[in-house]
């Protein structure tokens, strides 16, 4: 069955250094991946998205994520983390395979900036 | 430039009432989408539309209906709540064109719903 993982809960980086956040999918075919952000009282913000192509993708605040089809993962990546950052971060496989034509969403990294 | 604007932002119910979440969104978008968030699930599909007048089940259906009687408007409706539906709602709506199509593209602020 279709799946994603994010083996960190938590994560605390602080203000300025890099940032990985880790997702492992596992799908049949080639996956259509996603990388979304809540932050607090808030509902979800697209990233970044991958479905072919260049497997280093670009997203929106200076997000990149790539896709290593080896390795079933598709990390996300910042340089250099801001205080705005602190939110929790979604990866997300879509599921074409039958009618239910949905997002198989990771249970979340939450991801804490300290100064 | 309101996007996706979901109502109540917050409603506490007794079990066997009846309630309706509201999803209203301005970008003429064909999908629709609710979701729950439950602590430590990540968030899981209630039901979807594919067009005004279209509904299907998703990962979690049960306790709930849709309605999508005009393409702006998503509704959720609990029938008879109960404990086990507190959670926190998400609506989402995505365009229907393009690679990505089919998936949400953009979400709610969310309904924060207990049940006691």
């Amino acid at each position: 069955a279709q799946s994603v993982t994010q083996p960190d809960i938590h994560i605390t980086v602080s203000e300025g250094a890099s940032l990985e956040l880790r997702c492992n999918y596992s799908y049949g075919a080639t996956p259509y991946l996603f990388w979304y952000v809540q932050s607090p009282g808030q509902g979800l913000q697209l990233l970044l998205k991958y479905f072919s192509g260049d497997t280093l993708v670009q997203g929106i605040k200076g997000f990149e994520a790539e896709f290593k089809r080896s390795q079933s993962s598709f990390n996300l990546r910042k340089p250099s983390v801001h205080w705005s950052d602190a939110a929790e971060y979604f990866c997300a496989v879509g599921d074409y395979g039958g009618a239910t034509n949905k997002l198989i969403f990771g249970t979340g990294t939450l991801l804490a900036v300290q100064p | 430039n309101a996007g996706v604007t979901q109502t109540p932002k917050f409603r506490v119910l007794k079990t066997g009432q009846s309630m309706t979440l509201l999803c209203a969104q301005d970008m003429n978008h064909e999908y629709m989408y609710w979701y729950r968030q439950d602590p430590g699930m990540g968030l899981r599909l209630i039901h979807y539309s594919v067009g005004e007048g279209t509904t299907a089940k998703g990962e979690v259906p049960d306790g709930y209906n849709v309605s999508r009687l005009k393409k702006q408007n998503f509704l959720l409706g609990l029938e008879s709540a109960a404990p086990s539906q507190t959670s926190v709602y998400f609506c989402a709506s995505g365009s229907g064109t393009g690679a990505f199509s089919n998936q949400p593209q953009h979400f709610g602020d969310g309904t924060r719903l207990s049940i006691l």
